[in-house]
C-alpha cells in the first residue's frame, strides 16, 4: 500500500519564476491538503482539496494555487516566486470522513 | 482561532533518561482533535497519536505516553527510557471537528520541540 508521495524532492528557482509541486495521496485517500515549512518552523496550512476544488484556504496570496485531479493527485503551483517561498511544501492526504492526515515526504523548494 | 504553543524550542538529554514535550492549545471549538507528529532529519512528517477532545484518558503505547487534560488545554508528550533513535523534531498539532467544523479539516502546529538523546 503506497503512501503519499510527492514529486520532485528538492527543486531550485530563482526569483519571479513559476513552479509546480505534484502530489500523490496515499490509496484511498479523497482530500489533499498542502502546507508549507519554513526553516525552523511547524508547517502552515496553504489549501485543501476535495471532489476537485478548493474547499479551504489558509493565509496565503493568490500566487499559490492548486489543482486536484480525478485521480484525487493534485498540484501546488507558486507564481512569481520570492526569496521568502523556499521552504519545505508537504503534502498530506486523508479520508473525508476520518481526520488523520498521512504526510508524504515533502519537495523542498529553494529560491535564489 | 485556533493555536498550538510549543514552549520548549530544544530539549537535550541523556540516553534512558525521560522526558517530556509540552504542548499547549488554544480553541473556541467544543470538538476538536490533538495530534502528534514526528519529524526525523528526512523530513517526513510521522503520525503518533490522535485524541478527541472527549476522550481524556492518558494513553501509553511502549515507551509513549500522553497526558491529556482539557482544564489547563494542555497535551503533553512523554517518553520513558529515551533512545538515541527518538532524536528528531516533534510537533503538537491541533483541528476543530464535529459537524459544525466539516470542511474545517486543517491542521494547525506549533512550532516543534528538537529533541536530541545524547548517547
Amino acid at each position: 500500500d503506497a503512501g503519499v508521495t510527492q514529486s520532485p524532492t528538492h527543486l531550485i528557482k530563482t526569483r519571479g519564476q513559476q513552479v509546480t509541486l505534484r502530489c500523490s495521496p496515499k490509496s484511498g485517500h479523497d482530500t489533499v491538503s498542502w502546507y508549507q515549512q519554513a526553516l525552523g518552523q511547524g508547517p502552515q496550512f496553504i489549501f485543501q482539496y476535495y471532489e476537485e476544488e478548493e474547499r479551504q484556504r489558509g493565509n496565503f496570496p493568490d500566487r499559490f494555487s492548486g489543482h486536484q485531479f480525478p485521480n484525487y493527485s493534485s498540484e501546488l503551483n507558486v507564481n512569481a516566486l520570492l526569496l521568502g517561498d523556499s521552504a519545505l511544501y508537504l503534502c498530506a492526504s486523508s479520508l473525508t470522513r476520518d481526520n488523520e492526515q498521512f504526510f508524504g515526504p515533502g519537495t523542498r523548494l529553494t529560491v535564489l | 482561532a485556533q493555536k498550538v504553543t510549543q514552549a520548549q524550542t530544544e530539549i537535550s538529554v541523556v540516553e534512558k533518561e525521560d522526558v517530556t514535550l509540552d504542548c499547549v492549545y488554544e480553541t473556541r471549538d467544543t470538538t476538536y482533535y490533538l495530534f502528534w507528529y514526528k519529524q526525523p532529519p528526512s523530513g517526513e512528517l510521522v503520525f503518533l497519536i490522535r485524541r478527541n477532545s472527549f476522550d481524556e484518558q492518558n494513553e501509553i503505547s511502549g515507551r509513549y505516553s500522553w497526558n491529556f487534560q482539557k482544564s489547563t488545554s494542555s497535551f503533553n508528550f512523554t517518553i520513558t527510557a529515551s533512545q538515541v533513535v527518538d532524536s528528531a523534531v516533534y510537533f503538537c498539532a491541533l483541528r476543530g471537528g464535529g459537524k459544525a467544523n466539516f470542511g474545517n479539516e486543517k491542521l494547525t502546529f506549533g512550532t516543534g520541540t528538537r529533541l536530541t538523546i545524547i548517547p
